[in-house]
């Protein structure tokens, strides 16, 4: 069964902080793996994308890992800022249409 | 900037009723989703929706729902029969290119069957 699994569930960090979220998933065959943004009671918000042969993408403050070999990911955050408030998500593609979403790390930046 | 917009943004109804939740996707995307996320959970694929057929769909996506086009600019999901397991928010996404490329969210539809 595919399936996607974050951790931490939870962090708080200090505005100006970096952190890092890691994601392990069990999806065959693998397409791509997308971690997504979402705010309280909204819908998710991509961040970035990787296929199989990349290995990291940036997006902004942003860094996303792939490693394809041992199917885990990492998002690391950089000098965060109050407004990365938010659940993020690691979504992963296997063949098809349908997207494997895992349970997201609710992260709180505090001033 | 383009997004996707959902219709309305919170429905209540009562267990039994037909819903429709409605969505406009971006203008010249060609693949359609709707996902669903029940409290505290995590986000369920529900269905997607290219050249005016699904094609392909969970087991959650039973004889109780449909989706469908009807003027190539809006695309709904029905819920024929709605019961109380139905209340969750539910996201219909677009993308323009295959399911392999990015897919734009809209701001969800939170469903309540009471």
């Amino acid at each position: 069964k595919n399936q996607v699994e974050q951790s931490p569930q939870s962090l708080i960090i200090l505005e100006g902080k970096n952190c890092t979220l890691q994601c392990n998933y069990t999806v065959s065959p693998f397409s791509n793996l997308r971690w997504y943004k979402q705010d309280t009671g909204r819908g998710p918000v991509s961040l970035t994308i990787m296929t199989f042969s990349e290995n990291t993408k940036s997006n902004g403050r942003y860094t996303a890992t792939l490693d394809a070999d041992t199917k885990q990911s990492s998002l690391h955050i950089t000098a965060s800022q109050l407004s990365d408030s938010a659940s993020y998500i690691c979504v992963v593609k296997a063949a098809g249409n349908k997207l494997t979403f895992g349970g997201g790390t609710r992260v709180l930046v505090k001033p | 900037e383009p997004e996707v917009t959902q219709t309305p943004s919170h429905q209540v109804t009562q267990m039994g009723q037909e819903v429709i939740l409605r969505c406009v996707p971006i203008s010249n995307h060609l693949y359609f989703y709707w996902y669903r996320q029940i409290l505290g959970q995590k986000v369920e694929f529900l269905v997607s929706f290219y050249n005016n057929e699904i094609s392909e769909k969970s087991e959650i996506f039973d004889d109780q729902f449909s989706v469908e086009r009807p003027d190539g600019s809006n695309f709904t999901l029905k819920i024929r029969s709605t019961k109380l397991e139905d209340s969750a928010m539910y996201f219909c996404a677009s993308g323009a290119q295959g399911p392999a490329t990015e897919a734009f969210f809209g701001q969800g539809t939170r469903l309540t069957v009471v």
